[in-house]
């Protein structure tokens, strides 16, 4: 079956950090380059972060810069987000979705979320 | 940065025809990708390249782009199509970008 399952959200106090993982299975997952984007409550999607499937390109979104990190480990097919000095803003639902050849996101996981709280 | 402008809500009664639109600069130049997205769930992916379906969406879903405006229109609408409608294209100098989303509301 293929899918994406998140994990390592919760409730985190602002400026510390949480790291979120993705673990992908059904399909090659070394593959394929992958993203997170997230979604505070009651709003839209938000693009965050790409790496590619070599891990040799990442992107971030400006909001994120300096404080996220993505990363893989395509020998355990997962997905990492590493979120430092987060604030109460970062809350939010946050998924990874795997990419298309031609910039679409045609799989995506469940997604877990993040409350930054004190 | 790139922008992605769609219309907060549409509105149809069952078995009419919805349209969404999404409008960018010159967005005709680019592949366009549509999301459906229900309440709690994550959004699935239903047309990508402007005019594709992914296996299992069904024919109602189609997609059509050209000069500053991407269209999703679906097709004797019914009532589990209600949900929130994303477009998104990739763009040089902004990586991934979505739209605002519409909301479908089924009369």
């Amino acid at each position: 079956q293929v899918q994406l399952v998140e994990s390592g959200g919760g409730v985190v106090q602002p400026g510390r950090s949480l790291r979120l993982s993705c673990a992908a299975s059904g399909f090659t997952f070394s593959n394929y380059g992958m993203h997170w984007v997230r979604q505070a409550p009651g709003k839209g999607l938000e693009w965050l972060a790409f790496i590619s499937y070599d891990t040799i390109n990442k992107y971030y979104t400006d909001s994120v810069k300096g404080r996220f990190t993505i990363s893989r480990d395509n020998s355990k097919s997962t997905l990492f987000m590493q979120m430092s000095r987060l604030r109460a803003e970062d809350t939010a639902v946050y998924y990874c979705a795997k990419e298309t050849q031609t910039g679409g996101l045609d799989m995506w996981g469940q997604g877990t979320m993040v409350i930054v709280s004190s | 940065s790139y922008v992605l402008t769609q219309p907060p809500s549409v509105s149809v009664a069952p078995g009419q025809t919805a349209r969404f639109t999404c409008g960018g600069d010159n967005i005709g130049s680019k592949s366009v990708h549509w999301y459906r997205q229900k309440p709690g769930q994550a959004p699935v992916l239903v047309v990508y390249d402007d005019d594709d379906r992914p296996s299992g969406v069904p024919e109602r879903f189609s997609g059509s782009n050209s000069g500053n405006t991407a269209t999703l229109t679906i097709s004797r609408v019914e009532a589990g199509d209600e949900a929130d409608y994303y477009c998104q294209v990739w763009d040089i100098s902004s990586d991934v970008v979505f739209g605002g989303g519409t909301k479908l509301t089924v009369l």
